[in-house]
This record gives structure tokens, sequence and C-alpha cells, in this order.
């Protein structure tokens, strides 16, 4: 069974400029889930989709949105880059929504913005 | 606010050592509580506790929940290289949200 894959692996953008990352689950998984990871500020969730629905979202400025497709798989889109949105974009699906879920996690997005 | 907060931010041991990771939290209405161990990139899932499970192992690694103290340890004993990575831990709480301390960075020397 494939886990979760993210793509691009790497991106490089500059300030001003928007960003899209994608993220598929693993087969069967209907819920997805986005973290920021910074250096020193652990995970920052920022937002979980569950049938295409946003079920919970972060605490996060709106320049962050995502959706989530018919067959699971979610984009992530953020508007006019600043330099602090520098960070390992992460993806974890699990099989249903709700608490006491295992989250698998995708190997994420590198961004760096310039 | 759900918190959780993990020590020691970082600790570096030599091989055979045993580690001991903590971490405590203040979340509404507790679920249950998850380790996980990040390598490169990709968080990989350890051990999820609940109240009805309070002590899971694996291996060398084991981990405990103390819902009193509202706090949990991870314990490595006899330490490899390949033990080095940072350790996370996670809450679930009644927001539906999985909320992660900052991690602690464990470097195991040779």
């Amino acid at each position: 069974k494939a886990g979760v894959t993210q793509t691009p692996r790497y991106l490089i953008k500059t300030r001003g400029q928007q960003v899209t990352l994608s993220c598929s689950p693993i087969s069967g998984h209907r819920s997805v889930s986005w973290y920021q990871q910074t250096p020193g500020q652990g995970l920052q969730f920022l937002f979980e989709y569950f049938s295409e629905t946003q079920r919970n979202k972060g605490n996060f400025p709106g320049r962050f949105s995502g959706r989530q497709f018919s067959n699971s798989r979610s984009e992530m889109n953020v508007s006019t880059l600043e330099l602090g949105d520098s960070a390992l974009y992460l993806c974890a699906s699990s099989s249903t929504t709700g608490a006491n879920e295992k989250l698998f996690f995708g190997s994420g997005t590198q961004l760096s913005v310039l | 606010e759900d918190k959780v907060v993990q020590s020691p931010l970082s600790l570096v041991v030599h091989e055979g050592d045993t580690v001991t990771l903590n971490c405590s939290y203040e979340v509404t209405n507790f679920r249950s509580l998850l380790w996980y161990k990040q390598e490169k990139k990709a968080p990989t899932f350890l051990f999820m506790l609940t109240s009805s499970g309070i002590e899971k192992k694996s291996g060398r690694l084991s981990s405990i929940l103390d819902k009193k103290e509202l706090s949990s340890i991870l314990n490595i004993t006899a330490t490899q290289t390949g033990d080095s990575a940072i350790y996370l831990c996670a809450v679930w709480g009644s927001w539906g949200k999985l909320q992660f301390g900052a991690g602690t960075q464990v470097v195991v020397t040779p």
C-alpha cells in the first residue's frame, strides 16, 4: 500500500507570490490534515478535510487555504507569501475523522520564501 | 487553549544509555496521547496511549501515561545511533485537533 505522497518535495518562492502544495493520502483514507513545522515550534495545525469538507481549522491567517477532492486528494494554497511562511509543510491522512485516530504523514514539502 | 509541552528540548547521549523523554499536556477533554519519531521529514507513529491503555512497549521503546499528572514519558533503553531523531508528543482533545509539542531532539553518539 503506498503511503502519503506530497508534491513537490522542495519549493523556492519569493515574497508576494502564491504557492500550491499537493497531498495524496493512503488509499482508502478520507481524512487529510495539514501541518506547518518550523524549527523549535513543533507541528502547527493548519486544517483538516474529510469528505471534501473542512472539519477543523487552526490559527492561521486567511492566506492559507485548502481543499479536498472527491478522490480524497488535497491541496493547500498560500497566497501573498511572506518570509515567515518558510517551513516544512506536512500532510497526514487517516481512515476517518475525529479523535483517537493515528495519522500517517508524508515526507512534506520544504518551502523557502526569499 | 490546548497545550503540549515536551522536555528536554534536546539531549545528547552515548550508545547504550537509557533516555527518558517527558510530555505534559493541558487539553480540554483528553482523548489520547501519541508519540511519533521524526528522523528526516515524515514523522512515523510509535505509540498511542488512552485511558484504557496507559502503558505500551515495543522492543527497546516503552511509554507510560499518567492521567493524574497529565503527562507521559517515553523511554528508550540501550540506545543506538539509529535512535537519533526528533521525538514528538501529540494529544487529541475534544476539539478534534491533534495538538503537538515542540519535540525533543535526541542525538546518540557512538
